[in-house]
């Protein structure tokens, strides 16, 4: 049981090139998450997916996009990288809001755009 | 809007107890979390309140005033291990996460 995996590690973007984060989980989870972390600010949600073939904006979504073609996989991409976009992007899953929606993480990918 | 204010930064001694302090304000409320963040690493989920009063669990224990807008996170017989980003988040009323920018917790020996 691996819970939520995340690929790559680590990654190096020249401006305006473009790359995909994968996320997957192993928990059954219906509601997944892309988050941003910033040194000094909370994390933000990007984009989320209450189920397979579901995605909806979060509070930055602006240069991202996401899908959700099977239930266990999270794929957010980015079309043409910014510096503004460097930052650590951790992924999680929940199980729903029907219970306590305890959030599980993701080991992060950490981006640097040049 | 929303807000969510943590102490940037605390110290404390092994052994010790510490009191790290939340505050919020959510357009609605779905409960309160707290996480451990060691660094590098994901959050880990360590508590949850949703009413009013202290929940404990081992060594650590969460606090939360509804009308206040206030929680507090309290560790007990610090550890070295415990040193780490303590990360409060609300429930808001779309059942999305606020997050606090963390607490970063330095224990000495």
């Amino acid at each position: 049981n691996a819970g939520v995996t995340q690929t790559p590690k680590f990654r190096v973007l020249k401006t305006g090139q473009s790359m995909t984060l994968l996320c997957a989980q192993d928990m059954n989870h219906e509601y997944m998450y892309w988050y941003r972390q910033d040194p000094g600010m909370g994390l933000r949600l990007i984009h989320y997916s209450v189920g397979e073939g579901t995605t909806a904006k979060g509070e930055v979504p602006d240069g991202y996009n996401v899908s959700r073609l099977k239930k266990q996989n999270f794929l957010l991409g980015l079309e043409s990288a910014a510096p503004s976009q460097t930052s650590v992007y951790f992924c999680a899953s929940g199980s729903g809001r029907s219970q306590v929606e305890t959030q599980y993480f993701g080991p992060g990918t950490r981006l640097l755009v040049l | 809007g929303q807000n969510i204010d943590q102490p940037t930064e605390m110290t404390a001694t092994e052994g010790a107890i510490v009191q790290i302090n939340c505050t919020y304000q959510t357009s609605g409320f779905n409960g309160l979390f707290w996480y451990q963040q060691h660094a590098g690493e994901a959050p880990t989920f360590l508590s949850y309140n949703v009413l009013d009063g202290l929940e404990e669990k081992g060594r650590f224990s969460s606090f939360l005033s509804r009308s206040k807008g206030y929680s507090y996170l309290l560790l007990k017989e610090l550890q070295m291990k415990d040193s780490a980003s303590y990360l409060c988040a609300v429930m808001d009323s779309n059942y999305q996460l606020i997050w606090g920018a963390g607490t970063k917790l330095i224990i000495k020996p």
